[in-house]
């Protein structure tokens, strides 16, 4: 069964360069929400789309931006790059507003290291 | 590579009775474990963790898991449950060796229904 794909998997930049992100849910999810998880810490909520239109925000900082497309594909842009932003990024989809039964299925992550 | 099980993916239960959620992982070397309920429409939050130390850990809203070595688990329980924790409930693991982590995997879930 098709799963959440993350790409890519690994990605290295350098200190104030930009990164992106990208999710490609599980077909006819339409909720998408990104994580992070730095080293040795608990994955933290960064933000959410339903329907293309944010719907929760949650740690992200001000450097960083995503949205959701018209095929309910979500992109993470990260802006000057910190090294503190080297993190495992998460991204998740599940169908909403269906109440229970919505469960929420994972990708395997994207690694970021900024050197 | 680490994996998580989760034994159960659809529990029903009435206000008042006690619950356990299983949960076994996979992994050679140290862990960290977390437990995560997800409300309907909302994102994750974490109930619980154990790093080290005391293997039966405390969490919020009266939420404890105990970690057992041996049997490679670490099981969720409410001695007494209400309505509103329906919910999904992940268990997760995050294996370390060297000096890094090996990244955070989830268990599948498990749907909670509390009925009235």
């Amino acid at each position: 069964a098709a799963g959440v794909i993350q790409s890519p998997r690994h990605l290295i930049k350098e200190k104030r360069e930009t990164a992106t992100l990208k999710c490609y849910p599980i077909p006819r999810h339409d909720t998408v929400y990104w994580y992070q998880q730095g080293p040795g810490q608990d994955p933290q909520f960064l933000i959410s789309f339903y329907e293309k239109m944010q719907s929760d925000k949650g740690s992200i900082p001000d450097r960083f931006s995503a949205q959701q497309f018209s095929d309910y594909h979500s992109e993470l842009n990260m802006s000057s790059l910190e090294l503190g932003d080297s993190a495992l990024y998460f991204c998740a989809s599940s169908v909403f507003g269906g109440g229970l039964g919505n469960t929420i299925y994972f990708g395997e992550g994207s690694w970021l290291t900024v050197v | 590579a680490q994996s998580v099980s989760q034994h159960n993916h659809h529990v029903i239960l009435s206000e008042a009775a006690s619950l356990e959620l299983g949960c076994n992982y996979s992994y050679g070397g140290t862990v960290n474990l977390f437990w995560y309920v997800q409300y309907p429409g909302q994102h994750l939050q974490l109930l619980l963790k154990y790093f080290s130390g005391d293997p039966l850990v405390k969490g919020i809203k009266g939420f404890e898991a105990e970690f057992i070595k041996s049997k490679f688990s670490f099981n969720l329980r409410k001695p007494s449950v209400q309505w509103s924790d329906t919910a999904e409930y992940f268990c997760a693991v995050n294996g370390r060796s060297g000096g890094g982590a090996d990244g955070l995997t989830f268990g599948k879930g498990t749907h909670l229904i509390i009925q009235p």
